[in-house]
């Protein structure tokens, strides 16, 4: 299948500061990314829709202005949380739509303190 | 978000028998049907997707679909302890290609 990379796999970061996630398509174009979020035990909840070039879908309940979406080409997108707090510890993990299927990157564990 | 069910298990069996997962939904506009495999701490990975109604093979896995029922099922033949794993159903909606998942049943195979 298509490779999606992720950075970082893992972060630890001070409550109040803001952390950047990288999702990039290697080896296909993906107009549409998506971002979840997945807590210890839990499904994946989807955040948002990134789409290239336009402002991305967030889901009910999702903070735009926490998260910010960029997708500046079609091949990267990333999150950023901003001013982070211990409860958005969690696995984060993007995947991008090639053709009918999604992939998904190696997901980013943020430990905020 | 719309909605997706699984059992959440833990479904056991033993080493080289049929392991059964299903998934139902609630959107009748869900177009296609996934299913993906999480080992803890991982990201999910795909096994096999499914749109049409009926059987689909796909080496020890079948994934049946009856859209009138509105279930999706996966089946693992000659189960593995390497098959322990979440399994996650996730449905297409829609034209906005949205992936909305279950929460996922674990499956442990017993040698």
């Amino acid at each position: 299948g298509a490779v999606v990379s992720q950075h970082p796999s893992w972060v630890i970061c001070k409550s109040g500061t803001s952390v950047k996630i990288e999702c990039r398509s290697l080896d296909f174009q993906a107009t549409t990314m998506f971002w979840y979020r997945q807590f210890p035990k839990q499904s994946l909840m989807l955040m948002a829709t990134s789409n290239e070039g336009s402002k991305a879908t967030y889901e009910q309940g999702v903070e735009k202005d926490k998260f910010l979406i960029n997708h500046a080409s079609l091949t990267l997108s990333t999150l950023t949380v901003t001013s982070a707090h211990p409860e958005d510890s969690s696995f984060y993990i993007c995947s991008a739509k090639g053709g009918t299927e999604a992939f998904f990157g190696q997901g980013t564990r943020l430990t905020v303190v | 978000q719309k909605e997706v069910e699984q059992n959440s298990g833990p479904l056991s069996v033993p080493e080289g028998a049929i392991a059964s997962l299903n998934c139902t939904y609630s959107d009748r506009g869900s177009q296609s049907f996934f299913w993906y495999r999480q080992y803890s701490g991982k990201s999910p990975e795909l096994i096999m997707f499914i749109y049409s109604n009926g059987d689909k093979e796909d080496g020890r896995f079948t994934a049946q679909l009856n859209k009138a029922s509105q279930y999706v099922s996966l089946l693992i033949r000659d189960s593995q302890p390497s098959d322990s794993a979440t399994y996650l159903c996730a449905v297409k909606v829609g034209n906005f290609n949205k992936f909305y998942f279950g929460s996922g049943t674990k499956l442990n195979v017993k040698p």
